[in-house]
């Protein structure tokens, strides 16, 4: 069984285009993140979701939206994608201890997006 | 903010030698400590984790161990083998549960 899931593992897209990647956690987590991780295998935090809440927004553009319509889901939608879009998107989910910061990632297999 | 930087990759080793990637970070609390591993085409994994200072996390052969007065946690394994070639990451999780990454040293291994 799964723990973090994300779908589709690979998606290709033309300049232009509006594109949904989807993740479920079957964990139990409060916290579910996504991340880009670049060709030379950089690893950026976009977004963090606490219990259907944002807390962290780094810097990322406006077309990047992500959309939690439970706490065991969070999706990104992306808007007017770009060549520099390409990447490989990583989605996770922690349980929140906010107590004693002792916390774990799980992460999703990944999905490859290419934009042409 | 609170951030980890490790050495920069590639790092090449021939089978059975002894690895260290270090990690240094900083933080304004006392975060975790983790290291991950992404082996070729897979998302990334738990290698190792320590939550407080003078602790030492261990798997696979791995070690590393919490440094508070270095702020600094080394990874080694004193005998790599081909199928340890991987990405490997250094992170830290703070008392926001924030997870930051360092930029990952990609580990090849001859034999």
């Amino acid at each position: 069984d799964t723990a973090v899931s994300q779908t589709p593992k690979y998606l290709v897209t033309q300049m232009g285009n509006d594109k949904s990647i989807k993740c479920e956690q079957n964990l139990g987590h409060d916290t579910m993140y996504w991340y880009k991780q670049d060709s030379k295998k950089f690893l950026k935090i976009m977004f963090s979701y606490n219990n259907k809440e944002l807390i962290i927004n780094e810097t990322v553009p406006n077309r990047f939206s992500p959309k939690s319509p439970d706490k065991a889901h969070l999706n990104l939608h992306i808007n007017s994608l770009e060549l520099g879009d390409s990447a490989v998107y990583f989605c996770a989910s922690s349980q929140d201890s906010s107590l004693t910061g002792n916390t774990e990632a799980f992460f999703g297999q990944g999905t490859r997006l290419t934009v042409v | 903010g609170d951030s980890v930087t490790q050495m920069e990759g590639p790092v090449t080793l021939s089978e059975e030698a002894f690895l260290t990637i270090n990690c240094t970070y900083t933080a304004t609390g006392y975060p975790s400590l983790f290291w991950y591993v992404q082996y070729p085409g897979e998302g990334l994994q738990l290698l190792l984790k320590a939550t407080k200072a003078d602790d030492k996390g261990s798997n696979k052969g791995f070690e590393a161990t919490y440094r508070k007065e270095t702020t600094s946690f080394h990874l080694e394994k004193g005998s790599v083998q081909v199928s340890d070639s991987a990405v490997y990451f250094c992170a830290l999780s703070d008392i926001r549960n924030d997870m930051r990454f360092g930029a990952g040293t990609r580990l090849t291994v001859k034999p």
